[in-house]
């Protein structure tokens, strides 16, 4: 089926670092969506983008949605150890107008 | 709100037996939907439903059932459970649907196993 490219699949980082991770598709979507989830745990919603150029923050959380529509990205600022999780991208849209999720971004924080 | 809630949180079965994952949700959300999660693969879409008594294919429906008979009710029925099937199931519910903002929101998800 139809999934996400999303890069990178995993992250081993020091505590204060910064972090960058993106989703690109041959699709072009309506809605992209930032999900975190933590071990045993759902997806929690993180940043939600509807234009393509917007630019979103939640806390230590940016995300971007790309201009042609077939990317975004998620930056951390000053991770800390309870970033640990990981982090998936979604689009809405393209050929099936279904939510499709890219395979995840395992982040690892060393205090 | 409770938001959207799964039940069993863990399961354990045995090939060719029978059974339901129950999700309910009290945000008065018209779209459910259910996912599958499986190490490397990222959720992929199982079922959905745009409303009552409206229900869907996903992306891997073979194996499953659903039903929606209620606003806030969309139980997901394993017909005769194989070991494929093991993996991490979660239920999502979003409003609004087919809008500009429609964002989806998850349950804590079911684990399953099949023996």
């Amino acid at each position: 089926g139809q999934q996400l490219n999303q890069s990178p699949q995993s992250m081993f980082i020091q505590e204060g670092e910064d972090v960058s991770m993106n989703c690109t598709s041959s699709s072009i979507f309506n809605t992209w969506l930032w999900y975190k989830q933590d071990p045993g745990e759902g997806p929690v919603l993180l940043i939600a983008l509807y234009k393509a150029g917007e630019l979103t923050s939640n806390g230590r959380l940016t995300a971007q949605f790309g201009i042609t529509r077939k990317d975004s990205f998620l930056n951390i600022s000053a991770s800390i150890p309870s970033d640990v999780g990981i982090y998936f991208c979604a689009g809405l849209g393209g050929a099936t107008n279904k939510l499709i999720f890219g395979t995840g971004t395992l982040l690892a924080v060393q205090p | 709100n409770a938001g959207v809630t799964q039940t069993p949180k863990f399961q354990v079965l045995k090939t060719g037996q029978s059974m339901t994952l129950q999700c309910a949700q009290d945000m008065n959300h018209e779209y459910m939907s259910w996912y599958r999660q499986d190490p490397g693969m990222g959720l992929r879409l199982i079922h959905y439903s745009v409303g009552a008594g409206i229900t869907d294919q996903g992306e891997v429906p073979n194996g499953y059932n659903v039903s929606r008979s209620t606003t806030e009710d969309f139980p997901l029925r394993l017909l005769s459970a194989a070991p494929s099937q093991t993996s991490v199931y979660f239920c999502a519910s979003s409003y609004p649907r087919g809008t500009t903002k429609e964002t989806q929101y998850f349950g804590p998800g079911t684990r399953l196993l099949v023996l």
